[in-house]
């Protein structure tokens, strides 16, 4: 299986600040990298996918990039709404499988 | 609109079992594949299974291959998941998400139901 490695496991940022997610894969998975945000009691929301296109109705200050083995999510400019925990998702190879998430804090 | 609705979630003892379902509305559910994915409790997300639009072709995690059976009705707009031989590590929260024809992620997920493996 291949194992996504998400870092760092908390990040905290202030608002307006500008974030910086990495993701690496154990082995390649070209370009397809999902990134989603999770926030407390909800499900899922997919932001990302094939690595750098943003899923409908996301914000522009939300990006990926990268391939291979070495992803990256940017939030530009860290808004309220934007605290969360975010996770990566390989579906290059079965079986999909995802990062441990990281956490957006306000600091 | 669109909507993935979970429910059938409870309280089970190891051993036992339950069925999952998931009712479909807003979008033509026969066009898609879709899938179950699992969260435990303050942990992150593990993909459980997957079946195609018609649900000729299934694929499973091997934590659950052979205890758990995904299906679909595509005339109720239902997806279905039933757990057999339920184990204390089964204890999470299910979602069922949609499969867009771009790729294996998830474009839509549901709300969750939640499965508890307790004596």
């Amino acid at each position: 299986d291949i194992v996504m490695t998400q870092s760092p496991a908390t990040l905290s940022v202030s608002p307006g600040e500008r974030a910086t997610l990495s993701c690496r894969a154990s082995q390649s998975v070209s370009s397809n990298l999902a990134w989603y945000q999770q926030k407390p009691g909800q499900a899922p929301r997919l932001l990302i996918y094939g690595a750098s296109t943003r899923a409908t109705g996301i914000p522009a200050r939300f990006s990926g990039s990268g391939s291979g083995t070495e992803f990256t999510l940017t939030i530009s400019s860290l808004q309220s709404e934007d605290f969360a925990v975010y996770y990566c998702q390989q579906y290059n190879n079965w079986p999909w499988t995802f990062g441990q998430g990281t956490k957006v804090e306000m600091k | 609109q669109v909507q993935l609705v979970e429910s059938g979630g409870g309280l089970v003892k190891p051993g036992g079992s339950l069925r999952l379902s998931c009712a479909v509305s807003g979008f033509t559910f026969s066009d898609y594949y879709m899938s179950w994915i699992r969260q435990a409790p303050g942990k992150g997300l593990e993909w459980v299974s997957d079946i195609s639009s018609s649900g000729s072709t299934i694929y499973y995690a091997d934590s659950v291959k052979g205890r758990f059976t995904i299906s679909r009705d595509n005339a109720k707009n239902s997806l279905y998941l039933q757990m057999n031989s339920l184990r204390a590590e089964d204890t999470a929260v299910y979602y069922c998400a949609r499969v867009p024809a771009a790729g294996w992620y998830f474009d839509l997920w549901g709300r969750a139901t939640l499965v508890t493996v307790s004596s």
